[in-house]
């Protein structure tokens, strides 16, 4: 199984653009995340879609919108990059069938901004 | 605000050490702790805890949670070069996870 696969892998943006990050999971998950990691500061979550047709804020979601487009996929824009967000942005993946799972992750996209 | 919080931020020790990575918490509607270890890529699961006073583990990896405390410790015994990573503290509520800042573990031969 591919698990949780993201692209691209690695991005350099200019200030201002945009791009989206696709993220995709082949085992069935409901619930689906994205978090950005930063040196000294571990992983934070940016946006959260707990089902296919839901998504919610988590601790820093300004400078991002998310789609959960369907069950399997779920993508982060950036609308007008900022070297703020710069980072290693990871997408991640959880079933919620019989309580509490872990969750599942992908490899990353690391993203530069100048 | 939901806080997670591991001490020591940083740690070097020498192959065969045994070491205590700490996690605490303030979380609402707390269901769960997790544990993870981070090499260069994607974090690897390593433990879930639930309910307090109960061990799990892993070879030389164990954890256990205590509720009471809001805390979890994570022990490796006879560490390995391997064993060098940074190690995770997330804790799980109602909808979403919650990741401290890590603890980064080096252990030289």
């Amino acid at each position: 199984n591919a698990g949780v696969t993201q692209t691209p892998k690695f991005q350099v943006l200019k200030t201002g653009q945009s791009m989206t990050l696709q993220c995709a999971q082949d085992m069935n998950h409901n619930s689906m995340y994205w978090y950005r990691q930063d040196p000294g500061m571990g992983l934070r979550l940016i946006y959260y879609s707990a089902s296919e047709g839901t998504t919610d804020k988590g601790e820093v979601p300004n400078g991002y919108n998310v789609s959960r487009l369907n069950k399997r996929e779920f993508s982060l824009r950036l609308e007008s990059a900022a070297p703020s967000q710069t980072s290693v942005y990871f997408c991640a993946s959880r079933g919620t069938a019989g309580g509490i799972s872990p969750l599942h992750f992908g490899n990353g996209t690391r993203l530069t901004v100048t | 605000e939901d806080k997670v919080v591991q001490s020591p931020l940083s740690l070097v020790v020498h192959e065969g050490d045994t070491v205590t990575l700490n996690c605490s918490y303030e979380v609402t509607n707390f269901r769960s702790l997790l544990w993870y270890k981070q090499e260069k890529k994607a974090p690897t699961f390593l433990f879930m805890l639930t309910s307090s006073g109960i061990e799990k583990k892993s070879g030389r990896l164990s954890s256990i949670l205590d509720k009471k405390e809001l805390s979890s410790i994570l022990n490796i015994t006879a560490t390995q070069t391997g064993d060098s990573a940074i190690y995770l503290c997330a804790v799980y509520n109602n909808n979403d996870m919650r990741f401290g800042a890590g603890t980064r573990l080096t252990v030289k031969p």
